[in-house]
């Protein structure tokens, strides 16, 4: 069965202290893997989608990488408004749903 | 380009009441997935359409259904419902099926007393 495992649960950090969050997966064939961002009472937000290992996007502070294994999430000198739940998910090859992981809650004090 | 709306946003019911809820695709977006979303459980796939049809299908119990109309629109409903229903429901569309990047709408927030 597809699993997604993201760690750490919580994260605090100190306003420009670089960081990294994990997802750990198990899928019979990856088709994609996807991050997402969401604030308190609002719908995730895309971030990126990765396809294949070796790749890697950025988004201001923000780069995500690809392993066959998992995935990270890397923060550079994050701001209080990157507070967050962070949000990944796979999708398989053989099926259309997505399977998220019970995210990771950032905290970002100035 | 307007983003995904559900409506609506706040809704109040009482047991064995039943609900509907409606989803709305970004413009040209043909595929609309509905998530449950629960502290417990997190982020859950109910089910998928696509250009009208329910293409893939969660484990959810049969009193949540679905349709989608010809415009795209959707409207997710749920019967009898219990006090385990009450949870933030999000609908998320794509524009070639739920292979591609899903985009998601603010939500519903359903309490069930």
């Amino acid at each position: 069965e597809d699993q997604v495992t993201q760690s750490p649960e919580a994260l605090r950090l100190q306003e420009g202290e670089s960081s990294s969050l994990n997802c750990s997966y198990t899928v019979s064939g990856l088709r994609g893997l996807f991050w997402y961002r969401q604030d308190p009472g609002k719908g995730p937000e895309f971030l990126f989608t990765l396809y294949s290992a070796g790749e890697e996007k950025e988004k201001e502070r923000l780069k995500a990488t690809l392993t066959k294994k998992e995935s990270f999430l890397h923060i550079t000198a994050p701001k209080p408004e990157d507070s967050a739940t962070y949000l990944c998910a796979v999708q398989a090859r053989n099926n259309n749903d997505m399977r998220f992981g019970a995210g990771t809650r950032l905290t970002v004090k100035p | 380009k307007a983003g995904v709306t559900q409506t609506p946003r706040y809704l109040i019911k009482t047991r064995g009441q039943q609900v509907t809820l409606s989803c709305s695709p970004i413009s040209g977006h043909r595929s609309v997935s509905w998530y449950q979303q629960t502290p417990g459980q997190g982020l859950q796939f109910l089910f998928e359409y696509f250009s009208e049809t329910q293409r893939n299908k969660g484990n959810f119990p049969g009193r949540f259904s679905g349709r989608q109309f010809s415009n795209s629109r959707s409207e997710m409903n749920v019967s009898t419902l219990e006090l385990g229903d009450s949870a933030l429901y999000l609908c998320a569309s794509s524009s070639l099926g739920s292979t591609d990047t899903q985009y998601f709408g603010p939500g519903t927030r359903l309490t069930v007393l």
